[in-house]
């Protein structure tokens, strides 16, 4: 299996622009988070999707940003417009969510994408 | 309010063992996740606890006492490839993760 997949790997982009993030989770997983971590506030969850749909987005943290699963192998992060504070490193996850729960044992990060709004 | 506590760096030397220790109070409590991160990668599950007591994982063990709100995960026979940032994450009400800040841990030979 290829793991979590998210594209770009790195994003260098103009405060005002329209960025949009990829992910692919593995086949199979139930549920899908979106994750951003900086220096000043660590690792914070943005939004999951169990089954394609959005389950919990208040970590979501402005109406600038927006989240989509259209299908059970996609699902995009949309930031429009960007600013500066908006870099960061920015993770996928998945999880079968086997266990019963939202996190099940296990959780499976993608390589991440690093995100520099100038 | 949301709160997980952990130090912010510790320094141990190869071969010995070493506590990090994670103190949380959550809205309600659906379990206790341990993760690895190497700087610039994406962090990889360690262990996860839901009841009381010790799970251990070949060198790593973690440990909970909910009655404390407490959790700590042991490294045994560090190794230099040991060093990394881990991160303690409480599963709270509504089914949200949140994150502390990490430790970083240095392995000096």
């Amino acid at each position: 299996d290829a793991g979590v997949i998210q594209s770009p790997r790195h994003e260098v982009t103009e405060m005002g622009q329209e960025v949009t993030l990829r992910c692919k989770p593995i086949s199979g997983h139930d549920y899908l988070f979106w994750y951003r971590q900086t220096m000043m506030r660590g690792l914070e969850l943005l939004i999951y999707f169990n089954n394609n749909v959005p389950i919990d987005d208040s970590g979501m943290p402005e109406d600038r940003f927006s989240a989509k699963m259209p299908n059970a192998s996609f699902s995009t992060l949309k930031i429009q417009p960007s600013e500066p504070r908006d870099s960061a490193v920015y993770f996928c996850a998945s999880t079968p969510g086997t266990s019963g729960g939202a996190y099940s044992e296990t959780q499976y990060f993608g390589p991440g994408t690093r995100l520099l709004v100038l | 309010g949301q709160n997980i506590d952990q130090p912010t760096e510790m320094t141990a030397t190869e071969g010995a063992i070493v506590q990090i220790n994670c103190t949380y109070q959550t809205s309600g409590f659906n379990g206790l996740f341990w993760y690895q991160q190497h700087a610039g990668e994406a962090p990889t599950f360690l262990s996860y606890n839901v009841l009381d007591g010790l799970e251990e994982k070949g060198r790593f063990s973690s440990f909970l006492s909910r009655s404390k709100g407490y959790s700590y995960l042991l490294l045994k026979e560090l190794q230099m490839k040991d060093s990394a940032s881990y991160l303690c994450a409480v599963e709270g009400e509504g089914g949200k993760l949140i994150f502390g800040q990490g430790t970083e841990l240095s392995v000096k030979p």
